[in-house]
């Protein structure tokens, strides 16, 4: 049971560039969630999604982009990078909106 | 949409004593009240949370109150000890299906 798993862990852009977070997780959980960890901001929601094949705009939606197109996958997109995406990336799941919510390892992206 | 407020932002303590975070809610429909615990470059972990039919919950040296009047939300960490300090987290569930959080409380326990 390895809960929710990001992929990548790192990565540096080069501003412009495009790229895909991945975010999988195996318990079965409807509520998927992407947040950005920037220092003194907390956690801010950028998207949701509330089922399979279902998205919602979370607290800081521009620049990105999100599918799920599975229910145990959420994918997170950036088409055009920049430097003020640079930050931590947390993908969380939880059963409902009113539980746990389990968080994947973070990825740390870089935009230059 | 819901807003969160946590404070303090930073908050140190000496070994032994308490620390309380409080955090206030506006969304009249939020029932879900979890805490959660982010050691230095881990992801959070939930560590406590309550639900609006409860005034109260302990877990040993944690507990959290919730004033569902004033909307507002409190955590307590009672003896503290080094391996508590990490920034602290408190989120509210919007009445629809977002996970809202505050912007985090660094406790540091001083040894």
């Amino acid at each position: 049971n390895a809960g929710v798993t990001q992929t990548p862990k790192f990565r540096v852009l080069k501003t412009g560039q495009s790229m895909t977070l991945l975010c999988a997780q195996d318990m079965n959980h409807e509520y998927m969630y992407w947040y950005r960890q920037d220092p003194g901001m907390g956690l801010r929601l950028i998207h949701y999604s509330v089922g399979e094949g279902t998205t919602a705009k979370g607290e800081v939606p521009d620049g990105y982009n999100v599918s799920r197109l599975k229910k145990q996958n959420f994918l997170l997109g950036l088409e055009s990078a920049a430097p003020s995406q640079t930050s931590v990336y947390f993908c969380a799941s939880s059963y409902t909106p009113w539980a746990e919510a389990f968080f994947g390892q973070g990825t740390r992206l870089t935009v230059v | 949409g819901e807003n969160v407020e946590q404070h303090p932002s930073t908050l140190s303590v000496q070994e032994g004593d308490s620390a309380v975070i409080k955090c206030t809610y506006s969304d009249s429909a939020s029932n879900y009240f979890p805490w959660y615990k982010q050691e230095l470059g881990k992801r959070p972990q939930l560590i406590i949370d309550i639900r609006s039919n409860v005034g109260e919950k302990k877990d040993q040296r944690i507990a959290v109150t919730l004033n569902k009047t004033a909307k507002h939300f409190s955590l307590h960490i009672t003896e503290t000890q080094p391996e508590d300090s990490a920034v602290y987290f408190c989120a509210g569930g919007e009445g629809t299906y977002k996970y809202i959080f505050g912007t985090g409380t660094r406790l540091k326990v001083l040894a």
